[in-house]
């Protein structure tokens, strides 16, 4: 089992360009979840989806919109990027209680 | 109030020591807790899940207080693998509300010596 997988691993973006970031899980999760990680601030949600077919806001989703393509996959795109969105984009999956992580996006706007 | 917190560190120990850490929570009605591991520039592991009679797994015991909100993780015999930041997670959602969401606090940094 993969668990859940991110593409791409690494990413640099000029301001104003945009840009998808995939997330697939293969653990049957009905919920999905897109975290964005900075020094000193920890883990803040973005989106989260409960189960396919419905998305939500959670506490930063300025400048983000999310798909929940089909119950393995959400992806999270920048449309516009902005200097502030560089950081660390971790997706997670949840089937009851505890979340996986996949192993990171690490984007950088210029 | 942040919803979740925990002393940052860093803890620096020598090899061998016992060292706790604590995290203190806001939400009275939150139901699930856990504390992950996160490896420099990897992702946040789940390490255990804590229940209310508190639990071990090897060197690790975790125990919940919640009349405190409070919740803390025990490391025993440390080793230098053990160096990690530790995320003290809780969910504070219950019920048909309850969407999966977590709330992490900002880590607690350990640094095993030789």
């Amino acid at each position: 089992n993969a668990g859940v997988t991110q593409t791409p691993k690494f990413q640099v973006l000029k301001t104003g360009q945009s840009m998808t970031l995939q997330c697939a899980q293969d653990m049957n999760h009905n919920s999905m979840y897109w975290y964005r990680q900075d020094p000193g601030m920890g883990l803040r949600l973005i989106y989260y989806s409960a189960s396919e077919g419905t998305t939500d806001k959670g506490e930063v989703p300025n400048g983000y919109n999310v798909s929940r393509l089909n119950k393995r996959e959400f992806s999270l795109r920048l449309e516009s990027a902005a200097p502030s969105q560089t950081s660390v984009y971790f997706c997670a999956s949840s089937g009851r209680a505890e979340q996986y992580f996949g192993p990171g996006t690490r984007l950088t706007v210029t | 109030r942040k919803e979740v917190e925990q002393d940052p560190g860093p803890f620096n120990v020598p090899e061998g020591a016992t060292v706790a850490f604590n995290c203190t929570y806001s939400n009275s009605a939150s139901q699930s807790f856990f504390w992950y591991r996160q490896d420099c520039r990897k992702e946040p592991k789940l390490l255990m899940s804590v229940y209310s009679s508190g639990n071990e797994d090897g060197r690790f015991t975790a125990q919940l207080n919640r009349a405190s909100q409070y919740i803390s993780l025990l490391i025993r015999d440390s080793k230098l693998s053990d160096s990690a930041t530790y995320l003290c997670v809780v969910n504070p959602e219950y019920g048909s509300s309850n969407t999966g969401k977590l709330i992490f606090g900002q880590g607690t940094t350990l640094q095993v010596k030789p």
